[in-house]
């Protein structure tokens, strides 16, 4: 039963365009939802994350918006770069801790020059 | 570079036998995770040790088990090996306190043939 869905296993974009990649959670304890980036023979790397308190959390090009009531969360990345062509984690936790997470299978991102 | 070192990057080993892998966390960290990435699979988190002790079990197996040492490396101990632990294995390393995110390692990739 997975906590943590990434619909979506693919995302092709044109660069300077933007980027969403969607997250659904079922488990409403989540409290705190984090964003991860891969590369290939790397490991994953943080990138942004929100509180359950927040709707919204803005670093640079990436945002990240909380829809509690629709257990649904979105990265956006504005605009797209051609370096931006990673897998992207979703990732939540229970009781802001700050490891044991819950990650989605993830969405491979394709930005296309 | 996350400041998190894994050892060996990959490993091959044949079905029935036992390994060890090794996680050096980033300077200051206390907490360490150990997560098992399959084939097409997220990220599923297996243990946290913290300052030497076990903190939380995730989807570990039997077979396997770790443990972190007083200079906070942790080792993951793989025993009698099948086909389906083939996977990478991620450690991560965080600070104390709520809302922090975990850094990760560059994983070691085990295959068992």
């Amino acid at each position: 039963d997975q906590q943590v869905k990434q619909n979506s296993p693919s995302l092709s974009v044109q660069e300077g365009r933007i980027s969403i990649l969607n997250c659904d959670y079922t488990n409403s304890m989540f409290d705190y939802f984090l964003w991860y980036k891969k590369y290939p023979a790397e490991g994953p790397t943080f990138l942004i994350s929100i509180s359950s308190i927040k709707d919204k959390n803005e670093d640079g090009r990436f945002t990240v918006f909380l829809n509690k009531s629709a257990k649904h969360l979105s990265l956006h990345i504005v605009p797209s770069q051609p370096g931006d062509s990673a897998v992207y984690f979703c990732a939540a936790s229970v009781g802001g801790s700050q490891g044991n997470l819950i990650f989605g299978k993830g969405t491979k991102l394709s930005v296309k020059p | 570079d996350s400041g998190v070192t894994q050892t060996p990057k990959h490993l091959i080993t044949a079905t029935g036998q036992r390994v060890t892998l090794r996680c050096s966390p980033r300077s200051g960290d206390l907490s360490v995770y150990w997560y098992q990435q399959s084939l097409d699979q997220g990220l599923q988190f297996l243990i946290q040790y913290y300052n030497g002790e076990e903190r939380a079990k995730g989807n570990i197996l039997e077979r396997f088990s770790a443990q972190q040492f007083p200079d906070l490396h942790s080792e993951l101990n793989l025993s009698s090996l099948e086909l389906g632990d083939s996977a990478l294995y991620f450690c991560a390393s965080s600070v104390v306190g709520r809302n922090t995110e975990a850094f990760f390692g560059q994983g070691t990739r085990l295959t068992v043939v």
